[in-house]
């Protein structure tokens, strides 16, 4: 069965600074796709950013980044220039392809310090 | 616009009721879930419906019923609810079946109380 790993359940990181979040995940699937989503006070689930496992270039969205290391089934997030509005739970999660079934991680609350 | 929306937001309840929730997306998509998410925040999808048919049962307890009467629309009925189904409920919805990266998109949640 696939596993998603957040192996930081907490991380804090100083306004305007970088802070990287970890993912690791198994699979013996070649093909497939990580997503981060991000859950504020809100509740609201939303999608961050995602990569697909057969490209080799990590995706980038804005402030958001992905350090993608498939050899080592690693998915770290990468948050410059951190605002206070990125403050929430970030979930890590996994999807096979061809399967429309999503595993997630047990997520990372990041509180931003002003 | 609201995507994918779920009525109501909050829902308190007496153990033992039987209770609905529901689910609407916007966006023409044509799967849509239901996920779990507890106590500890661990989000786990418990059912998936693709153009009203049932696709995934994660070995959730029979009294978890999701009923589609449209591709727009899945709603979840909970008959005799138990202290363990507080938690919040999640709705999402995506394009196609087996599409590749495609995103799951999220409703805002229902915060599922039993008392």
């Amino acid at each position: 069965a696939q596993t998603v790993t957040q192996s930081q359940p907490e991380m804090s990181v100083q306004e305007a600074e970088t802070v990287t979040l970890s993912c690791t995940y198994d699979t013996s699937e070649s093909d497939y796709y990580l997503f981060w989503y991000k859950q504020p006070p809100s509740r609201q689930m939303i999608l961050v950013i995602r990569q697909e496992a057969y490209k080799q270039q990590n995706a980038t969205e804005n402030r958001f980044s992905v350090n993608f290391q498939k050899a080592a089934k690693s998915f770290s997030l990468k948050i410059s220039d951190s605002q206070l509005g990125d403050a929430a739970m970030y979930f890590c999660a996994y999807k096979e392809a061809g399967a429309n079934n999503l595993f997630f991680g047990t997520g990372t609350r990041l509180t931003v310090i002003p | 616009d609201t995507a994918v929306s779920q009525t109501p937001k909050y829902l308190v309840t007496q153990m033992g009721n039987d209770k609905s929730i529901k689910c609407e997306q916007n966006l023409g998509h044509d799967t849509m879930y239901w996920y779990k998410q507890d106590s500890k925040k661990f989000l786990k999808i418990m059912f998936s419906y693709n153009n009203k048919e049932l696709i995934i049962n994660e070995t959730v307890p029979n009294r978890f019923s999701p009923k589609s009467p449209d591709k727009a629309h899945l709603n979840l009925h909970i008959n005799s609810l138990e202290l363990g189904d507080s938690a919040v409920y999640f709705c999402a919805s995506s394009r196609v079946l087996t599409a590749g990266a495609d995103t799951q998109y999220f409703g805002p949640g229902t915060r599922l109380t039993v008392l």
